[in-house]
């Protein structure tokens, strides 16, 4: 069966801190894998998803960044946080010829 | 206005209470739909597809209705377990998905 990984849990970082989230899936071969926030109380934003390795699109300019160095790995990064950055960071998979989309357990950012 | 609106509730029924939420969206073009369940502080979790024909798992029923671009949600029977974020999620093509802001649901004793 097909499982999801993201870490950290929660993270607090300073303003003008680097961010690093990673995202790792097991069980299976070349999802689409995507990258949300959700501010508090609020649904999911579309950040980044990427169809193959290397291939990434962006949905909301801003200050973060998204790579795919292997297959199944997902990175979000971002070279200076911003206050509007806090939020619950998601990553999900789905296979490449489905909409169903299956999440991790995110990692709640706290920038302060 | 939104391309994917929910009432955002909160919804507040008595265990074995019948709840229904509806969502809208405003793309014609929209091919799938679903519905997650979020709980507080958790990720979301797949609940069912929506299509045209309906959807029926156990108490849970789905509908989509194209013409006036809605869908819904039916829970019979309530149970406080199902006290949670009730998400609905609007895909016009592959790797865009819009996710509405969610209706909370409370199930009381």
């Amino acid at each position: 069966s097909q499982t999801i990984h993201q870490w950290p849990a929660t993270l607090v970082q300073p303003v003008g801190s680097p961010l690093s989230l990673e995202c790792t899936v097991e069980g299976t071969s070349n999802p689409n894998l995507y990258w949300y926030r959700q501010a508090a109380g609020r649904g999911l934003q579309l950040l980044f998803y990427s169809v193959g390795i290397g291939q990434i699109s962006s949905e909301v300019p801003q200050n973060l960044s998204a790579s795919r160095p292997q297959d199944r790995q997902f990175i979000l990064s971002s070279k200076k946080l911003l206050l509007s950055d806090s939020g619950f960071y998601l990553c999900a998979w789905s296979q490449v010829d489905s909409y169903e989309q299956y999440f991790g357990p995110g990692t709640r950012l706290t920038v302060t | 206005r939104k391309e994917v609106e929910q009432d955002p509730g909160p919804f507040n029924v008595p265990e074995g209470a019948t709840v229904a939420f509806n969502c809208t969206y405003s793309n014609s073009a929209s091919q799938s739909f679903f519905w997650y369940r979020q709980d507080c502080r958790k990720e979301p979790k797949l609940l069912m597809s929506v299509y045209s024909s309906g959807n029926e798992d156990g108490r849970f029923t789905a509908q989509l209705n194209r013409a006036s671009q809605y869908i819904s949600l039916l829970i019979r029977d309530s149970k406080l377990s199902d006290s949670a974020t009730y998400l609905c999620v609007v895909n016009t093509n592959a790797g865009k998905s819009t996710f509405g802001d969610g209706t909370t649901l409370t199930v009381k004793p």
